[in-house]
This record gives C-alpha cells, structure tokens and sequence, in this order.
C-alpha cells in the first residue's frame, strides 16, 4: 500500500524558508487521479490545510498562506516538496504530507486525506 | 477558530454509543461531503469515515457517519480505552475555496 514519509530540517531560523519533502512509496505520485497534500499542526491545536499539487503539477493553496508557499513535484524520485517563506515562530508546528481523493459529483465535492506521514515537527526559532 | 465547529471534548462509558457533532455552513457540510479522522496520541491523524458515511477498509463497524442539513456527526459504539484520541471533522468550503477542519474532539472513555 501507498506510504508517506516527511523529511527536512526540524529547525528553522525566522525569515528563512522552511523545506520540506515527502516521499511516497508503494505507488507513483504521477500515476493519476490523486492530489497530493501538506497539512500542518501547532503544538496543541487543530488540523490546518496548506495546499494541494496535483498528479499535473497543477496547485491549490490556502488564501492565508499562498504568498509564502510553493508546492511542487519530483516524479523521477516520487517525491513532492513544500516550502514557505519568511517564516516566524507562529510557523512552528508538525508538517504532515498526504494523499488527498478529491471528486465533484453533481456541484458536491467529496474529498479526504488517506494514508497520512507520520509528519515532521518543524519549529522556528531566532 | 475553525470554521467548522466540534465540542472540544466528551466521554462515554465503555459499552455506551457516544456521538461526536460538527456543524459548519451551506458552504462546507451543507453542499459537500464530510469525512472524519482518528488522531491517537502522539501519532499522524488516520481516516475513519470519508463520503459522510462510508468506512474504509479495516476501520470497525462500530464507527458510524452521517449528516444531515449543515451539521456532521460521528458515531462509536462501545467505544473502547484504545479508541481515545482527537477526532476531526474535514471538508471542502466552497466559499473559501479550500479544505476546512473542525478544531477537533478528545473522546475520553471512562
């Protein structure tokens, strides 16, 4: 079955650009009909989405953050990457990758993240 | 604030059905599908319910969706100590334009 891991610096210094990849194994990211997810959580809190890319490279991002945060793709090493600019400490949190089915069925979205990373804590710090 | 909203937390006795809300808006649950995860402690979240009501492969039966107008609930009957976790209600807003997400539940089984 599908896997995801996280990777990348687990400290960042402020203003500097977090960087974070997510390998996928067991399938490939260009294969088709999936998008492919960031989600992060601050420390004690809920589930905020950052962005989608899909298997075309086409991306989606949150309003809140889509000024500082590129989604991108690597098909030749099944991998996708994340990374958000000019970060500070309200950046801290634990980055999660997943795969996200995303389907439009008569103007209703159906939609979910599954398998999830067992994510990443990333914090920023001067 | 999430703009979906869940009951920070609720208990239940083993042996007893406990259900968890989630309400949001003619943008989010009203006109799109909700799907709910499963955030043991100290590990990533994990899909419990996705198309409002359906169970994915190797999920129990004893986990339950549904929903009706704008609100979303989730079901478990005869919860159990190794079901105590964060539970997150999850959809698409079509106002927003993105993916939303209850602030989540902690399910403490007495």
């Amino acid at each position: 079955q599908v896997q995801l891991q996280e990777s990348g610096p687990g400290l960042v210094k402020t203003s500097q650009t977090l960087s974070l990849t997510c390998t996928v194994s067991g399938g490939s990211i260009s294969s088709g009909g999936y998008y492919w997810s960031w989600i992060r959580q601050h420390p004690g809190k809920g589930l905020e989405w950052i962005g989608n890319i899909y298997y075309s490279g086409s991306t989606y991002y949150n309003t809140s953050l889509k000024s500082r945060v590129t989604i991108s793709l690597d098909t030749s090493k099944n991998q996708f990457s994340l990374k958000l600019s000019s970060v500070t400490a309200a950046d801290t949190a634990v980055y999660y990758c997943a795969r996200y089915d995303r389907v439009v069925v008569v103007a209703a979205t159906i939609n979910w993240f599954d398998p999830w990373g067992q994510g990443t804590l990333v914090t920023v710090s001067s | 604030q999430s703009v979906l909203t869940q009951p920070p937390s609720v208990s239940a006795a083993p042996g007893q059905k406990v259900t968890i809300s989630c309400s949001g808006s003619s943008s989010n649950i009203g006109n799109n599908y909700v799907s709910w995860y499963q955030q043991l402690p100290g590990t990533a979240p994990k899909l419990l319910i996705y198309e409002n009501n359906k169970r994915p492969s190797g999920i129990p039966d004893r986990f339950s969706g549904s929903k009706s107008g704008t609100s979303a609930t989730l079901g478990i009957t005869g919860p159990q100590t190794g079901d105590e976790a964060d539970y997150y209600c999850g959809t698409w807003d079509s106002s927003l334009s993105a993916v939303v997400f209850g602030g989540g539940t902690k399910l403490t089984v007495l």
